[in-house]
């Protein structure tokens, strides 16, 4: 699987959005972008994905340059909730997801939201 | 649905004695998850089942470790014998390939915390 960087640390106030960028510049084609976050103790949990279109759900925007090569998650507006680590990943996947490689965690971004 | 559930959430063992972890899956899941964690090496893949067959087993660090899923509802990670660097929060996921969203989104466990003295 393509390797990722992400900052280790980025800080937010309450209310604002939060913007985690993501670098992967070797992600392959059949790769899509993950992203997890993991609160305080707890186990990582499922935030939003995408392959090449940008994505939009109840938790988070993703978007992902035309090349690739780099994406951002947008947590439009912060609460101090969503203090916790946020992991990009890359993973392989066949078309129509009907079969997934690996979930490889980075060391991921700690976002920290502030009141 | 009450989520992937793991025992016991915390152990606290002596050095040589044997660790057994378990991991109860989401009914209907078809992947299972091994992770480990620890501050100095985040979060790591240690082995991964699809069906009940370990598909990749390149992250467990040696012999001491081993995982068996003997059906699709139950999954035990045994070390034996444990050893002080063994202490980590050891977190199962399961997985479900054929899920509407497409995601192949990991639910992951509340994590067993191990202490080896």
């Amino acid at each position: 699987d393509a390797k990722t960087t992400q900052p280790p640390s980025m800080d937010c106030a309450e209310g604002r959005a939060a913007n985690l960028p993501c670098n992967h510049s070797t992600i392959s084609g059949n790769e899509y972008v993950y992203w997890y976050r993991q609160i305080h103790s707890q186990g990582p949990q499922y935030i939003i994905h995408g392959l090449k279109n940008n994505e939009t759900n109840e938790m988070a925007s993703l978007i992902i340059t035309e090349d690739r090569k780099s994406s951002t998650l947008i947590l439009p507006h912060a609460t101090l909730r969503d203090t916790a680590v946020y992991y990009c990943i890359v993973r392989v996947a066949n078309a129509g997801g009907t079969s997934y490689g690996k979930l490889t965690f980075g060391q991921g971004t700690i976002l920290t939201v502030h009141p | 649905d009450a989520g992937v559930i793991q025992s016991p959430r915390h152990e606290v063992t002596e050095m040589g004695q044997e660790v057994t972890l378990r991991c109860k899956p989401i009914s209907g899941h078809d992947y299972l998850f091994w992770y480990r964690q620890t501050m100095m090496r985040g979060l790591e893949l240690l082995i991964y089942f699809n069906n009940n067959v370990p598909i990749d087993d390149s992250g467990m660090p040696e012999d001491r470790f081993s995982a068996k899923m003997p059906n699709a509802s139950f999954s035990t990670l045994k070390i034996q014998p444990s050893e002080p660097r063994d202490s980590a929060v050891y977190f199962c996921a399961s997985s479900f390939v054929y899920d509407t969203r497409n995601t192949g989104e990991l639910f992951f466990g509340e994590g067993s915390r191990l202490t080896v003295l």
